[in-house]
């Protein structure tokens, strides 16, 4: 089984500034014949259900503001929010699909300071 | 309108089963899969399982193979989760979600909003 893991659990950023979620596989997601990454993070927002914000480590999902930008490639992945607004407090999940035994990260908590 | 509409929220004893539904609507029910995920009170998500309403094709994750069944009646563009026996444990929402294709190994880029599933003698 693939594991994620996210770092930090939790992170509170001021308004305005960058904020930062790391989020490691246990083995590489990248399929070779494609080169693309299976990777996919999702806001999750108190009493909602979670929202794809990123595919593909790094393709922004249609509506999702500029600000969210996926990097990475193999085993580690960032997801930045680069000017953090008072509606992107949520908790945040990467999750891979390389395997069809599909597997969410812990989760991180995102808050505003 | 593209949606998945969950059923309502149930509270069920320990012992008894259920059965929890999605419909799928806007869209061609039988092309993409499915899945289905837990969310255990105040914790993250977990992948339970999908199925290819098309021909049925369901696969489980470990940790919840034989613990629950899922289906699908394509006729009426709507998934299933059920279980036979349900534990205290059980006490969740559980969400359905979408992959926007015919190969599994895809994101899920449609939700429903949940099915509370609340467990308690």
């Amino acid at each position: 089984d693939i594991v994620m893991t996210q770092s930090p659990d939790s992170l509170a950023v001021s308004l305005g500034e960058r904020a930062t979620i790391n989020c490691k596989s246990s083995q590489s997601v990248l399929y070779s014949s494609n080169n693309k990454n299976y990777l996919a993070w999702y806001q999750q927002k108190p009493g909602q259900p979670p929202k794809l914000l990123i595919y593909w480590a790094s393709t922004r999902e249609s509506g999702v503001p500029d600000r969210f930008s996926g990097s990475g490639s193999g085993t580690d992945f960032t997801l930045t929010i680069s000017s953090l607004q008072a509606e992107d407090v949520a908790v945040y999940y990467c999750q891979q699909y390389y395997s069809t035994l599909y597997s969410f990260g812990q989760g991180t908590k995102l808050e505003i300071k | 309108e593209v949606q998945l509409v969950q059923s309502g929220a149930e509270v069920k004893k320990p012992g008894e089963s259920l059965k929890i539904s999605c419909k799928g609507s806007g869209y061609s029910f039988t092309s993409y899969w499915i899945g289905w995920v837990r969310q255990m009170p105040g914790k993250g998500l977990e992948w339970m399982g999908i199925i290819y309403p098309g021909d049925s094709d369901t696969r489980y994750s470990p940790s919840f193979q034989g613990q629950v069944t899922i289906s699908a009646d394509k006729s009426i563009s709507t998934a299933y989760l059920q279980w036979s026996s349900l534990k205290a444990s059980d006490t969740a929402m559980y969400y359905c979600a979408r992959q926007y294709s015919s190969s599994p190994h895809w994101y899920f880029d449609l939700w429903g909003r949940g099915t509370l599933v609340t467990v308690s003698s």
